[in-house]
C-alpha cells in the first residue's frame, strides 16, 4: 500500500542552525501539507503546496519557514534559523486533490525536531 | 474561542465499554468532519470521515455530526485494548486550493482488559 515517508524520524540541532526535513509524498497525490505537533499540544496547520506554489501558510509559517518539490518526488520543509520553540515533530501529508468531495489526507509517520 | 475544541482526557475504560468521544467548533464553514486515530510518536491515521451533518458507521466505529450544535461524536462499540490510542477530531472547509486540517487537541483512551 502506498504510503508517505518522512526523513529523519529524529533531527537534532542547534539553535540558529538550518535544517531541511524531506518528505516523499505518494506518488500520484496532488496536493501537499506540512503540519507540527509540539509535545502535549494539538496538530497545527502550517503551509500547503500545490501547483509547485504556496496555496495557504497558517501565522506560524514565517520568514523562516519555506518549502519547496525539488524533484517529481520530494516534498521539503526548511527552516532557515531555528529557535527553542520549534523543537516539534513535524508531519508531511498529501492528497489527490482531484475530487469535489473529500480527498482524504495521507500523513507521514514525522520528523522529530529537537532544537538545544 | 478555539475553532476545535476537544476534552484532552485521559479517559480510561474497560475491554467492552461503549466509548463517546466529543468535539465543539466554532467555524461554521466546516464541512467535512474527520477522526483520526494516533499511537504514539505516529502519524495521524484516518478511521472516518463524514460530510454535513449525519451518522456514518464504519464495524464498532460511529460518527455523528450535528451542525446546527455544532458537535461531532465517534463512538466505539465493545472497546478493545487496541483501541488505545489519542483519537483526533479534525475539520475542514473543503476549498479547491486549501483543504488544510483543523484539529482538535486529542483524547487519549486507555482500554483496560
Amino acid at each position: 500500500e502506498p504510503e508517505v515517508t518522512q526523513t529523519p524520524s529524529h533531527q537534532v540541532t542547534q539553535m540558529g542552525q538550518e535544517v531541511i526535513l524531506r518528505c516523499v509524498p505518494i506518488s500520484n497525490h496532488l496536493y501537499f501539507y506540512w503540519y507540527r505537533q509540539i509535545l502535549g499540544q494539538k496538530v497545527e496547520f502550517l503551509v500547503s503546496f500545490y501547483n509547485n506554489e504556496i496555496s495557504e501558510k497558517s501565522e506560524i509559517f514565517d520568514d523562516q519557514f519555506s518549502v519547496e518539490r525539488p524533484d517529481g518526488s520530494n516534498f521539503t520543509l526548511k527552516i532557515r534559523s531555528t529557535k527553542l520553540e520549534d523543537s516539534a515533530m513535524y508531519f508531511c501529508a498529501s492528497t489527490t486533490g482531484t475530487s469535489s468531495a473529500y480527498n482524504e489526507q495521507f500523513f507521514g509517520p514525522g520528523t522529530r525536531l529537537t532544537v538545544l | 474561542q478555539k475553532e476545535v475544541e476537544q476534552d484532552p482526557g485521559p479517559l480510561s475504560v474497560p475491554e467492552g465499554a461503549i466509548v463517546s468521544l466529543n468535539c465543539t467548533y466554532s467555524n461554521s464553514a466546516f464541512q467535512y468532519f474527520m477522526w483520526y486515530r494516533q499511537y504514539s510518536r505516529k502519524g495521524p491515521e484516518l478511521l472516518m470521515y463524514t460530510y454535513s451533518s449525519g451518522n456514518k458507521e464504519d464495524g464498532r466505529f460511529t460518527a455523528q455530526v450535528d451542525k446546527s450544535s455544532k458537535y461531532i461524536s465517534l463512538f466505539i462499540r465493545d472497546s478493545q485494548p487496541s483501541d488505545s490510542a489519542t483519537y483526533l477530531c479534525a475539520m475542514s472547509a473543503w476549498s479547491s486550493n486549501t483543504g488544510k486540517l483543523i484539529f482538535g487537541q486529542g483524547t487519549t483512551l486507555q482500554v483496560k482488559p
